[in-house]
């Protein structure tokens, strides 16, 4: 089946670096694609989301890159905290009509942030 | 603004046992979505719930069953516990009368250990 996964399983980080996480998604029928933020023993905590129609998106210190061409999403995490220490999960929607918020995830990217 | 709420935060069961995890979705949302997380995995989706019924379900066998409250609080039961069904449940939360494609926020979940 379709799924979503990621290049990179564990990412070290110097404290003040900019750290980028790198997905690949398969199913080329997904039109929205999010990312999470869990640290140990909590739940999946939002960061941010793009949609299918767009290529770049920004937060607050992160950034969203969607390339549809190549089926590939990066999250950039600009001045690199300790408190970003987490691992991070890309998760794709797949069309499915109206009703379903079924979100497909990868398997994660450790991120450790070196002080 | 209330986030989602689970409970209990730990539990441990016995093979063969029935379980029941609770949900309290976030104010203003009114789907409720269950996903297992293995260890070192990402979350796998079970089944959602919109107006009290089951409107999608990922490939988790009929022992895991559901229900939703009126007041969109929800509960998650899995019978006849199996070694495997040892993970961290999580319990999301959406409103579906906003944007299609609008984020999930995730309680912290549930850890089940089963032996």
């Amino acid at each position: 089946g379709e799924s979503v996964g990621l290049h990179l399983p564990t990412l070290s980080v110097q404290e003040g670096d900019n750290s980028i996480i790198n997905c690949a998604y398969s199913n080329s029928a997904s039109d929205y694609f999010i990312w999470y933020k869990q640290e140990s023993g909590k739940g999946p905590q939002f960061i941010i989301d793009i949609r299918s129609n767009m290529d770049k998106r920004q937060g607050q210190r992160v950034t969203v890159l969607l390339n549809k061409t190549v089926k590939h999403l990066s999250l950039q995490i600009a001045a690199t905290q300790p408190g970003d220490s987490a691992v991070y999960f890309c998760a794709e929607k797949p069309y499915s009509g109206a009703g379903s918020y079924q979100l497909t995830f990868g398997k994660g990217t450790k991120l450790s942030v070196i002080p | 603004e209330t986030g989602v709420t689970q409970s209990p935060t730990h539990l441990i069961k016995t093979r063969g046992q029935q379980v029941t995890l609770r949900c309290s979705s976030q104010s203003g949302h009114n789907t409720v979505s269950w996903y297992q997380q293995a260890l070192g995995q990402g979350p796998q989706f079970i089944f959602q719930y919109y107006r009290e019924e089951e409107n999608g379900r990922g490939n988790f066998p009929p022992r895991f069953s559901g229900l939703q409250f009126p007041n969109y609080s929800s509960e998650l039961n899995v019978n006849a516990l199996e070694l495997d069904d040892s993970a961290l449940y999580l319990c999301a939360s959406s409103n579906r009368q906003s944007s299609y494609n609008s984020p999930l926020h995730f309680g912290n979940g549930t850890r089940l250990t089963v032996t």
